[in-house]
């Protein structure tokens, strides 16, 4: 049982590049969420996924796009990357049956945009 | 801003003493909860209390809740160096779908 995985670890691009951060839970979980954590902010959502089929935005979704490809998996895509999206970015999954649960986390994705 | 905000922002304590960490947030609640964090490393959820409850104990962890002053403090007795670490608490509400909204965190350091 591996939790929540994400795919790379580590990650740079330049400006403009584009590239999809991968995550997949073996968990049977229902909801999977991608946050970003900057130095003193926190974590922030990007975007969530209550279920299989949706997909609906966070606090921070500007520059992003997600998929849920199947009830596994949810991706992360920046079309255009930018510096202010250089981050530690943390994948998350809960089974949300109705009240809102723990959330179980992915090892991060360190990105860094030139 | 949605995020919570949490007190102190870093906390620096000698082995065997206890760590109190505060947070408020600023919606109503269904749920608080907390997480701890090490360096590099994802989130691990700690405890949950929820709206209608007060206290909760796990282990060396004492969760408090005040929902009319929307504010919540985590307590670990006799620390250790193992519990180095940072600590986030995460507000849940039924009508934002499970989303959590999390504070800025407790940088916590326990000297051996």
């Amino acid at each position: 049982n591996a939790g929540v995985t994400q795919t790379p670890k580590f990650q740079v691009l330049k400006t403009g590049q584009s590239m999809t951060l991968q995550c997949a839970q073996d968990m049977n979980h229902n909801s999977m969420y991608w946050y970003r954590q900057d130095p003193g902010m926190g974590l922030r959502l990007i975007y969530y996924s209550a279920s299989e089929g949706t997909t609906d935005k966070g606090e921070v979704p500007n520059g992003y796009n997600v998929s849920r490809l199947n009830k596994r998996e949810f991706s992360l895509r920046l079309e255009s990357a930018a510096p202010s999206q250089t981050s530690v970015y943390f994948c998350a999954s809960s089974i949300h049956g109705g009240e809102p649960d723990e959330q179980y986390f992915g090892p991060g994705t360190r990105l860094t945009v030139t | 801003s949605q995020q919570g905000e949490e007190d102190p922002q870093a906390l620096s304590i000698q082995e065997g003493e206890n760590a109190t960490m505060n947070c408020s947030y600023k919606t109503s609640i269904n749920n608080l909860q907390w997480y701890r964090q090490n360096s590099g490393r994802g989130l691990v959820h700690l405890i949950l209390i929820r709206s209608n409850e007060r206290e909760k104990h796990s282990g060396r962890l004492r969760v408090t809740l005040d929902t009319s002053k929307k504010s919540s403090s985590l307590l670990i007795t006799a620390s250790r160096a193992a519990d180095t670490a940072s600590y986030f608490c995460a507000s849940a509400s039924y009508n934002q779908g499970g989303k959590l909204i999390f504070g800025q965190g407790t940088e916590l350091s326990v000297k051996p």
